[in-house]
This record gives C-alpha cells, structure tokens and sequence, in this order.
C-alpha cells in the first residue's frame, strides 16, 4: 500500500520567506509526527498530533514554526520569517496510533529545506 | 537529550554477521527499545524493537540485556544493500510516544 508521502522533495526559499511542508500519512494512521534533521544529526522530534489535535508541541524551536491537522489525516507544517538555521530535513511519521506504545511509526521522504 | 549511545561507526564484511551495540542506561521500566535504519536521502526504516525479551524477525535479532541497560542489533548475513546509519531509540512510554534519537552508527558493508 502507498506509505507517507511528503511534498515538495525539496524547497529552496530565501531568508524571511515564508513556506508550507506537507505531509500525507499512511491512511488510518491517527497518529502523526514531525521530526528535523540537520546534517550529520539524527533526527529530532518538533510535534506530535492525535487525531486532529496538537498532543505535544515541546519540539517546536519557536513561534516561527507552526503545524496543523484539521482532519486528522494531511498535515502541514508551516515555517514564518524562515532562517539560515532552519535548512534541514523535515520528516513525517505517522502510526496506526499514538496511545499503544507498541506501534512503530513509518516514515516520508522528508523534505529537505534550503534556506538562503 | 538522547537516551541511547551507540559507537559511530563500524565495518562488516559482506556475507558476515553484523552485531550493533547500544546502551540506554536510564530506560525505564515500560519503554521499547527500537532499531531503525536510515539509507542515504530517505527516511528512517523500521527494523525490530523490543521491551524485555529477545526479538527476531526477517531482517535482524535484538538482543536486550536482563538488566535492560543495553542491547544488540544482529543482522545475520550483512549485504551491501544493509550500508546505512543505524539508530537505536527509545521510545518514551507515555504521552507521545515519541522517539529520541541519537547519532546513531554508520555500518559500512565491504565487499
């Protein structure tokens, strides 16, 4: 079956800018995360949503960045005044749910960001 | 912070077991220890996890400690195709169920 699909593959923007990441999760799957890898790092938690809801945001650096889920299937993340620092990788996971501690969460491409 | 270490690299010949260490320490009682891998310029592969007992399944073994304080990713017949960043995570029990990465191992296969 199709697995997580993230658009674009790659986006280039300049500094200041502001860009939207999308994430399509596996369908059925209620949970969805968000991670950022930077070169050389593994990758690193930002958000995590439970349906339509936001469960835990700790990983956000900032107010700069932000990500909904409004029917609890795509997601986007969204990235304002982006900076220098925020080129990474962005992952999406999703699981067939978050609250069973079992389930392994399955990946995207990620969409890798430049910042210029 | 990351709750695993893992060494940064290692070599395997090809054909040859492939044993990854990791330690976690401070895992709690109820948190899973998963292995993923990451080939260059994709995202993360599941691999196996476990929480107390020894696991297997068509790609590797894992071998946990009694204590829990560490682990053993086992591929049995390494491949070419088996090249990639390996990170062993523990997944938080509660709440999120997010994973907490490390820096993970680079296991390169030789020919």
């Amino acid at each position: 079956g199709a697995g997580v699909s993230q658009t674009p593959s790659n986006k280039v923007t300049e500094k200041g800018k502001y860009v939207e990441l999308r994430c399509d999760p596996i369908s059925g799957h209620t949970a969805l995360y968000w991670y950022r890898q930077s070169l050389g790092q593994g990758p690193e938690f930002l958000i995590y949503f439970q349906g339509t809801g936001a469960a835990d945001d700790s990983g956000l650096p900032n107010d700069r960045f932000f990500a909904v889920r409004p029917e609890g299937s795509v997601s986007t993340l969204k990235i304002q005044r982006t900076e220098r620092g925020d080129s990474a990788v962005y992952l999406c996971a999703s699981s067939p749910e978050g609250g069973a501690s079992s389930y392994e969460q399955y990946f995207g491409p990620g969409t890798r960001l430049t910042v210029t | 912070d990351a709750k695993t270490t893992q060494p940064t690299s290692m070599d395997c010949a090809e054909g040859r077991a492939a044993n990854l260490p990791c330690n976690h320490s401070t895992i709690s009682g109820n948190e899973y220890v998963y292995w993923y891998r990451q080939i260059h310029s994709q995202g993360p592969q599941y691999i196996i996890h476990g929480l107390k007992n020894n696991e297997t399944n068509e790609m590797a073994s894992l071998i946990i400690t009694e204590d829990r304080k560490s682990s053993t990713l086992i591929l049995p017949h390494a491949t070419l195709r088996d090249t990639a960043v390996y990170y062993c995570i523990v997944r938080v029990a509660t709440g999120t169920y997010k994973y907490i990465f490390g820096t993970g191992t680079r296991l390169k296969v030789l020919a």
